[in-house]
C-alpha cells in the first residue's frame, strides 16, 4: 500500500484558515486521494476526495500537487466543530480504506 | 436517509468470553466493511463483504474473530474467545459501490472493554 505522511497534530484559530498537508511521494497513477474526518466519540466521515484536479465542496478544499506526492486539505474558516482528527488515505481502486494516524487539529477561540 | 446502524454501543466482558456486533448498513449498500480502532489509533480494516461474499479479510484473525453478512444485508462480527488486546472500538461502515472513489458511511461504533 501506498503511504501516507501528515503531522500529529496541528493548532488554529477560530475562524481562520487551516491548511493540512499529506505527503504520498510513492502515490501510483490510479491512487485516488480521499481525506476523512473523526470527530471525538464518532466514526470517521467523508471529507472530500480527488485524483489530479482540486476539488471544492461544502466542507472543504483539495489542493493537488501537479506531481500528485503531496496534497492539502483546506479547511476556509475554522470552527470548534472542525476539531477532530483528519485522515489523508490512498486508495487503490477496488480496495478498501487503509487508515493511518492523522492528524489531531485543535481549534482554540 | 437512515445512517448505519450498529448495536450495542458499549459492552464490557471478561477475557475469554465471547461477543458479538451486529451492523444494519444504509440500505442498498452493497459493500460493507468491519473496522477495529485501538485508542489512539486510526481504523484498522477486518474484513470487507460485496453483497454477502468477502472481498479482503487478510487482516481477520481468524483464530478468535468470525464475521458474516447473511442476504446481503445486515452483519454481526463475533468474537471468541476474547482477549485483552480486543479492546477496541468496532466500527462497521457501508458504501453504494466499489472501487475507488465511493464514499464511506460510518456507524458511531460499538466500544468493547475486555477485563
Amino acid at each position: 500500500d501506498a503511504k501516507t505522511t501528515q503531522p500529529n497534530s496541528m493548532e488554529s484559530n477560530e475562524e481562520e484558515p487551516v491548511h493540512l498537508p499529506c505527503n504520498h511521494s510513492t502515490i501510483s497513477g490510479t491512487d485516488y486521494i480521499h481525506w476523512y474526518r473523526q470527530l471525538p466519540s464518532q466514526g470517521p466521515e467523508y471529507v472530500i476526495h480527488g485524483l489530479t484536479s482540486n476539488v471544492n465542496n461544502r466542507m472543504a478544499s483539495l489542493a493537488i500537487a501537479e506531481d500528485r506526492k503531496s496534497s492539502t486539505l483546506i479547511l476556509h474558516r475554522a470552527t470548534l466543530r472542525d476539531a477532530a482528527v483528519y485522515y489523508c488515505i490512498l486508495r487503490d481502486p477496488g480496495y478498501a480504506l487503509n487508515f493511518g494516524k492523522g492528524t489531531s487539529l485543535l481549534v482554540t477561540p | 436517509e437512515a445512517g448505519v446502524a450498529q448495536s450495542p454501543r458499549y459492552k464490557i466482558i471478561e477475557k475469554r468470553q465471547s461477543v458479538a456486533f451486529w451492523c444494519n448498513p444504509i440500505s442498498g449498500h452493497a459493500t460493507l466493511y468491519w473496522y477495529q480502532q485501538i485508542l489512539g489509533q486510526g481504523p484498522k480494516l477486518l474484513i470487507q463483504f460485496q453483497n454477502n461474499g468477502v472481498v479482503d479479510d487478510s487482516q481477520l484473525p481468524k483464530d478468535r474473530f468470525s464475521a458474516e453478512r447473511l442476504k446481503g444485508v445486515d452483519s454481526t462480527l463475533k468474537i471468541q474467545p476474547a482477549k485483552l488486546e480486543d479492546s477496541a472500538v468496532y466500527l462497521c461502515a457501508s458504501s453504494s459501490v466499489g472501487g475507488a472513489t465511493g464514499e464511506l458511511f460510518f456507524g458511531e461504533g460499538s466500544r468493547l472493554t475486555v477485563l
